[in-house]
């Protein structure tokens, strides 16, 4: 098993430019989760899905979107990107229906944007 | 909404030093979790605890959870050098709460050799 892959590793954008952090789990997980790292802080969900065709928003939605058309994909969307989402972005996945099954974590993608 | 709370942010410890971390919610919760960032890594799962009170140990490794359910704890015990990293708590409202983790802002351990 690959567990959660990510793509692409880095990527520089200019201020206005859009571009989808891919996401790929081979667990068969049910949630998938967005988050992101800003120097320092934790970590902040920005999307969440509970399966195929579901999903909702976290704490950081704004500039944001997502879609789930299966249980293995759940890319990021980034429109018309600004400074302030110059961050790590992470994917995971987890198993389970509930709140007590741990979070597999993908490698993460860093992004720029200047 | 939920807020979890994690001091400190920075520890320095010569090795073979004891380390500790806290963690304390502003809810109470369904459970907690505990991570593991290396430097340029990602988060790696350590521990999960769920009931009032509980107490689980891994190696030199402690985790706590309170009775209240609102603040947890990480000891480590004679910490070596592969213990460098970013020690995250991420807390669960469980319900419909859909797995949603409330991450705290990590305690970053250096150790030195």
């Amino acid at each position: 098993n690959a567990g959660v892959t990510q793509t692409p590793k880095f990527r520089i954008l200019k201020i206005g430019q859009s571009m989808t952090l891919q996401c790929t789990q081979d667990m068969n997980h049910n949630y998938m989760y967005w988050y992101r790292q800003d120097p320092g802080m934790g970590l902040k969900l920005i999307y969440y899905s509970v399966g195929a065709g579901i999903t909702d928003k976290g704490e950081v939605p704004n500039g944001y979107n997502v879609s789930r058309s299966t249980t293995e994909d759940f890319p990021l969307r980034l429109e018309l990107a600004a400074p302030s989402q110059t961050s790590v972005y992470f994917c995971a996945s987890s198993y389970g229906t509930g709140s007590y099954y741990e979070q597999y974590f993908g490698p993460g993608t860093r992004l720029t944007v200047t | 909404g939920q807020q979890v709370m994690q001091i400190p942010q920075y520890q320095h410890v010569q090795e073979g030093e004891d380390f500790t971390t806290y963690c304390n919610s502003s809810t109470t919760l369904s459970n907690i979790q505990w991570y593991k960032q290396r430097p340029g890594g990602h988060p790696v799962f350590l521990i999960q605890l769920v009931k009032s009170g509980e107490v689980k140990k891994q190696k030199r490794l402690t985790f706590q959870f309170g009775e209240a359910k609102k603040n947890s704890s990480l000891h480590i015990t004679a910490t070596q050098t592969t213990d460098v990293g970013t020690y995250f708590c991420a807390g669960a409202a469980g319900g419909t709460s859909y797995g949603k983790l409330t991450f705290g802002q990590g305690t970053i351990l250096t150790v030195h050799p």
